[in-house]
């Protein structure tokens, strides 16, 4: 089947830190891959995509590669900002049907 | 600008209430989402519609119904409310063809059930 499992939090960082929050996915297919940001009291957006492998997908500091090897889609961000505190979701889609992961809360500290 | 729109950001209703959740989007998308959303357990799909009047059971339908008379709405009901569907729901619309695959959420609403 289809699914997405990323690494359980909380992740607590301070300010300028580095971030890596994995993910991976199982899926039929050839899925797009996303990476959706909540911030607190508020719906998701979503923050980046990747649509085949080897695509780098950018925004705001973050990047993800869609890696079909090892089936993986790993968000990251060089220097992170308190204002990136937050719960970021990891996300495929395949046929017409979106598959989310559990979700990894981040606190940045200052 | 995108938006998905959902009426109530809080809700407090009494056990066997009947309960409806709005959700409105201006993007004139074919496919509308339920989900909620509770710790640990990341977004559940609840029911989903591809177009006017048609709707799908998503993962976890049970004690809920929904209603798409207008491309542009989507209730979510709560025919008897209980307290195990106290969480947050949260409403996303998608095009079908064309859209880029990507799916736009609203705000939320968290409701409570006493």
């Amino acid at each position: 089947g289809n699914s997405v499992t990323q690494m359980e939090g909380p992740v607590t960082l301070s300010e300028e830190a580095f971030l890596t929050i994995n993910c991976t996915y199982t899926a039929t297919g050839y899925p797009s891959l996303f990476w959706y940001v909540q911030y607190p009291g508020e719906g998701l957006q979503l923050l980046l995509k990747a649509t085949k492998a080897d695509d780098k997908g950018s925004n705001k500091g973050f990047e993800a590669t869609y890696r079909k090897e090892t089936t993986s889609f790993h968000l990251e961000k060089g220097s992170v900002q308190v204002s990136d505190s937050a719960v970021y979701f990891c996300a495929l889609i395949t046929g017409n049907q979106f598959y989310f992961g559990t979700g990894t809360s981040l606190t940045v500290i200052p | 600008d995108v938006k998905v729109t959902q009426s109530s950001r809080y809700l407090v209703k009494r056990t066997g209430e009947k309960v409806f959740l709005e959700c409105v989007q201006d993007m004139d998308h074919e496919n509308m989402f339920w989900y909620r959303q509770d710790p640990g357990l990341g977004l559940r799909l609840i029911y989903f519609s591809y177009d006017v009047k048609m709707k799908e059971k998503g993962d976890i339908p049970e004690g809920y119904s929904v209603s798409r008379e207008k491309k542009e709405r989507f209730s979510l009901i709560l025919e008897s409310a209980s307290t195990n569907q106290t969480s947050m729901y949260l409403c996303a619309s998608r095009r079908s063809l064309g859209g880029k695959n990507i799916q736009y959420f609203g705000a939320g609403t968290r409701l409570s059930v006493l």
